[in-house]
């Protein structure tokens, strides 16, 4: 099946730096990513649809300006957590669709840690 | 909008156990649902994905069903093992045709030996 990835696996910084997590579709091409947040014991919440070429569109009550989304390759998307802060913490789940949007392939998810 | 609930939130039965996991949808006008195993601290596994026009999806040991009319699916999963204990989700779409899903809260299911 489709394989997507995402690097780092986990990270640890300091508060008021920024961080920059990677999501790759490595056999196929995504024109779509999706990101999720998870915070501990808690569900999968919608982040952001990130769409090859263009803005990513942003669910209701996530910050555009905190949590930049590139998409600039039909393999990459990139989310940068800027200026992060203890609050951010969590887990980072990024997922691609293919042409067919029915299926979509999950990452293995990016611990973050703020300090 | 969207919402999906999923009861219970935690289950713990013996092992060889046959369970019924549920899960309950508001718009039944999804094209399709799936369910998701995630181990802690770890990403998603998908294990099933029923389209609008199937009734259910078997996998091994897993069985899910989708009802549509009641906004209903749930997922059986027949003589449980230890190796079965993670959370299971489920999640249909938020839209038609935009590709995101929107996921419930998760049941975590504990099989003891």
């Amino acid at each position: 099946g489709a394989v997507v990835s995402q690097h780092p696996s986990w990270v640890i910084c300091k508060s008021g730096t920024s961080v920059k997590i990677e999501c790759r579709s490595l056999d196929f091409q995504a024109t779509t990513m999706f990101w999720y947040r998870q915070f501990p014991k808690q569900s999968l919440m919608l982040m952001a649809t990130s769409n090859e070429g263009s803005k990513a569109t942003y669910e209701q009550g996530v910050e555009k300006d905190k949590f930049l989304i590139n998409h600039a390759s039909l393999t990459l998307s990139t989310l940068t957590v800027t200026s992060a802060h203890p609050e951010d913490s969590s887990f980072y789940i990024c997922s691609a669709g293919g042409q067919n949007t029915d299926t979509q392939y999950f990452g293995p998810g990016t611990r973050l840690t703020v300090l | 909008k969207q919402e999906v609930t999923q009861i219970p939130a935690a289950l713990s039965v013996p092992e060889g156990e046959n369970l019924v996991l549920n899960c309950s949808f508001t718009d039944s006008a999804i094209y399709n649902l799936q369910w998701f195993r995630q181990d802690p601290g770890k990403g998603l596994t998908s294990l099933l994905l029923i389209q609008s026009s199937q009734r259910e999806q078997t996998s091994g040991r897993l069985n899910a069903s989708l009802d549509k009319s009641s906004g209903r699916s749930t997922l059986y999963i027949a003589a449980s093992q230890p190796g079965d204990s993670a959370t299971y989700l489920c999640a249909a779409p938020g839209s038609s045709n935009t590709g995101k899903l929107i996921f419930g809260q998760g049941t975590t299911l504990q099989v003891k030996p």
